[in-house]
């Protein structure tokens, strides 16, 4: 089970988020980031942990392993607020998902 | 342009059948597992089945098993999930992903089971 918090995060452009992901056992690193934008599919932005897909703006990253992990983005842009999941593939061939946080404009 | 569409979806009875497919373009899927995934407003995103490279090796939530089948024609750079004896629970934007590290996402075809 992946457990992400908080549910919503209200804050303002230029200002930096840090969304949690913690997971009920060890993951080792195979923990992704995804973003998904209202009416869009969700969209891989961080892979094992702390890799950044080509194309990631660097404002992005990712950290932790074991169980808990933290998704930064540095400084927020009009386009960063959206919702953000975390998935493990800890237990490949399965996925599991996050509920999500939603990062909104305060 | 590499991308993945899928299709197939619409307005089912409960018990009845779908068969969705995956077009994938700009890109060989023959080199990639190929996922399904789910999303619900009330369940969020779920994992539903893959499938290797090479269609050798299949795997479900416990949920589809015996229910939904994944395949692939990799001579049509394709990949297909047939659902059959749907329920209501399986209602949901159905998502088309590419490889182990999920990197590319279809735009998603939406399933209703209604009666």
């Amino acid at each position: 089970v992946l457990t992400q918090s908080p549910a919503t995060l209200s804050l303002s452009p230029g200002e930096r988020a840090t969304l949690s992901c913690r997971a009920s056992q060890s993951i080792n690193n195979y923990l992704a980031w995804y973003q998904q934008r209202p009416g869009q599919a969700p969209r891989l932005l961080i892979y094992d942990a702390s890799n950044r897909v080509t194309g990631t703006p660097a404002r992005f990253s990712g950290s932790g392993s074991g169980t808990d992990f933290t998704l930064t983005i540095s400084s927020l842009e009009t386009e960063d607020f959206a919702v953000y999941y975390c998935q493990q593939r800890s237990d490949w061939p399965a996925w599991t998902f996050g509920r999500g946080t939603r990062v909104e404009i305060k | 342009e590499v991308q993945l569409v899928e299709s197939g979806g619409g307005l089912v009875q409960p018990g009845g059948s779908l068969r969705l497919s995956c077009a994938a373009s700009g890109f060989a899927a023959s080199s990639y597992w190929m996922t399904w995934v789910r999303q619900t407003p009330e369940k969020g995103l779920e994992w539903v089945s893959n499938i290797n490279e090479d269609g050798s090796e299949k795997h479900y939530v416990d949920s589809v098993k015996g229910r939904f089948i994944i395949s692939r024609d990799n001579s049509k750079n394709s990949v297909y999930l047939e659902m059959n004896n749907l329920r209501d629970e399986d209602s949901a934007l159905y998502y088309c992903v590419r490889s182990a590290r999920g990197d590319l996402w279809g735009q998603g075809t939406l399933v209703t089971v209604s009666s």
